[in-house]
């Protein structure tokens, strides 16, 4: 059971330009969400977060936008940079639950473009 | 001066051994984590410590067996290793089970059982 889904397996973008990553989940009993970046033979790096009594966070060239609604977050990320290309994956949780266990969706590859 | 480290990085053996991975962090942090990353790329917790004490222990088989000697290393043993298990392994840490949402990761182990 997927309870957090990343529907694109990868995505390109031109430098400079915005790269939107989507990420939606099931499960009504996640509160909180956080992007994790992840490059080739390393470990993934947290990102970003959002609480779900929020409907945006940003934090430089990254914005987390979160739609309770429709059960779906987005990161955009503005201007891209090469630097920027690497595996991101979404994850949530039910923050202040008996374990605050992570839950990962499978990650998209972004590859930006000089 | 790596933050969470782990041994091997790369671990080839052949079906019915038995070995294991070793993860330390020298965070100082309280909770570690180990996580399995399939040939889908799923990434899933398998467990958690929280100054020594066994927090989550997902559906894993008993062949997985987790031990932490102290708060800064948490270390995987696999019996009789099945050809499921190759994978790629990440240790995890975060300062406590609050902050468990940022979560370092070590740069993983792969598993290759032939």
């Amino acid at each position: 059971d997927q309870q957090v889904k990343q529907n694109s397996p990868s995505l390109s973008v031109q430098e400079g330009r915005i790269s939107i990553l989507n990420c939606d989940y099931t499960n009504s009993m996640f509160d909180y969400f956080l992007w994790y970046k992840k490059y080739p033979a390393e470990g993934p790096t947290f990102l970003i977060s959002i609480s779900s009594i929020k409907d945006k966070n940003e934090d430089g060239r990254f914005t987390v936008f979160l739609n309770k609604s429709a059960k779906h977050l987005s990161l955009h990320i503005v201007p891209s940079q090469p630097g920027d290309s690497a595996v991101y994956f979404c994850a949530a949780m039910n923050y202040g639950g008996a374990t605050n266990k992570l839950i990962f969706g499978t990650g998209t590859l972004l590859a930006v473009q000089p | 001066d790596t933050a969470v480290s782990q041994t091997p990085k790369y671990l080839v053996t052949q079906m019915g051994n038995d070995k294991s991975i070793k993860c330390e962090q020298n965070l100082g942090h309280d909770t570690m984590y180990w996580y399995k990353q399939d040939s889908k790329k799923f990434l899933k917790i398998m467990f958690s410590y929280n100054n020594k004490e066994l927090i989550i222990n997902e559906t894993v088989p008993n062949r997985f067996s987790p031990k932490s000697p102290d708060k800064a290393h948490l270390n995987l043993h696999i019996n009789s290793l099945e050809l499921g298990d190759s994978a790629v392994y990440f240790c995890a840490s975060s300062q406590d089970l609050i902050t468990s949402y940022e979560q370092y990761f070590g740069p993983g182990t792969r598993l290759t059982v032939t």
